[in-house]
């Protein structure tokens, strides 16, 4: 069965502080995978995009990686702010022609003042 | 933000009834899904839709049914609601792209949906 695992499920650190997020999955030959934040009640907004021929993506103090081999996925994010307090959720497009998401759980991280 | 506007955004309705939920995207997307998102399980797909009355069911779509008239609107339909689908339901688009393209996904703003 195709899953995604979001490992762990709740996360508090230090404002300023480097973080990584995981992301796992469990059949190697993806198509691409999407990193998404989450505020409470509210919908969903996509961070980055990577496509299974990249290794890494970035967007600002935002940078996804991408190990297929290993069915790994990782959201880096630079000097944390409170702002950055949020649940991320990855999600998984498994093979082209097939759009349908697969996502994680998510990981709710709290950044302390 | 992308043009994705779902309605009604709150909603409760008595356990039996039909309801309705809109999904219109202003973005000319070739494809539309639904999703519905529980604690302890995630988000979900319910259905999608490819085109234009093409559509197809995802892993949750027991007790419900999509229509698609218009590339722009994409509905959902509880045709009689149960307590279990209470929940949030979640409008996304995509664009079709080709082989080796972005498809990157967006999504609405989310419908509380009540069933009581």
């Amino acid at each position: 069965k195709q899953e995604v695992t979001q490992i762990p499920a709740a996360l508090s650190v230090p404002e300023g502080e480097n973080l990584v997020l995981n992301c796992s999955f469990t059949d190697s030959a993806i198509y691409n995978l999407q990193w998404f934040r989450q505020d409470p009640g509210k919908g969903l907004t996509s961070l980055l995009l990577i496509q299974s021929s990249q290794r890494e993506q970035t967007s600002g103090r935002l940078n996804a990686s991408l190990d297929k081999s290993s069915g790994r996925s990782t959201l880096y994010i630079a000097a944390s702010q409170p702002g950055d307090s949020a649940t991320y959720l990855c999600a998984v497009r498994w093979s082209f022609g097939n759009e349908k998401l697969t996502f994680g759980t998510g990981t709710r991280l709290t950044i302390i003042p | 933000d992308a043009g994705i506007t779902q309605s009604p955004r709150h909603k409760v309705t008595e356990t039996g009834t039909p309801v309705t939920l809109r999904c219109h995207q202003t973005e000319n997307h070739r494809y539309m899904y639904w999703y519905r998102q529980d604690p302890g399980h995630g988000l979900r797909l319910i259905h999608y839709s490819y085109g234009v009355k093409d559509t197809d069911k995802g892993e949750v779509s027991d007790g419900y049914s999509v229509s698609r008239s218009k590339t722009e609107d994409f509905l959902l339909t509880l045709e009689s609601a149960t307590s279990s689908q209470t929940s949030v339901y979640f409008c996304a688009i995509s664009a079709d792209r080709g082989r080796g393209m972005n498809t990157e996904a967006f999504f609405g703003q989310g419908t509380r949906l009540t069933v009581v």
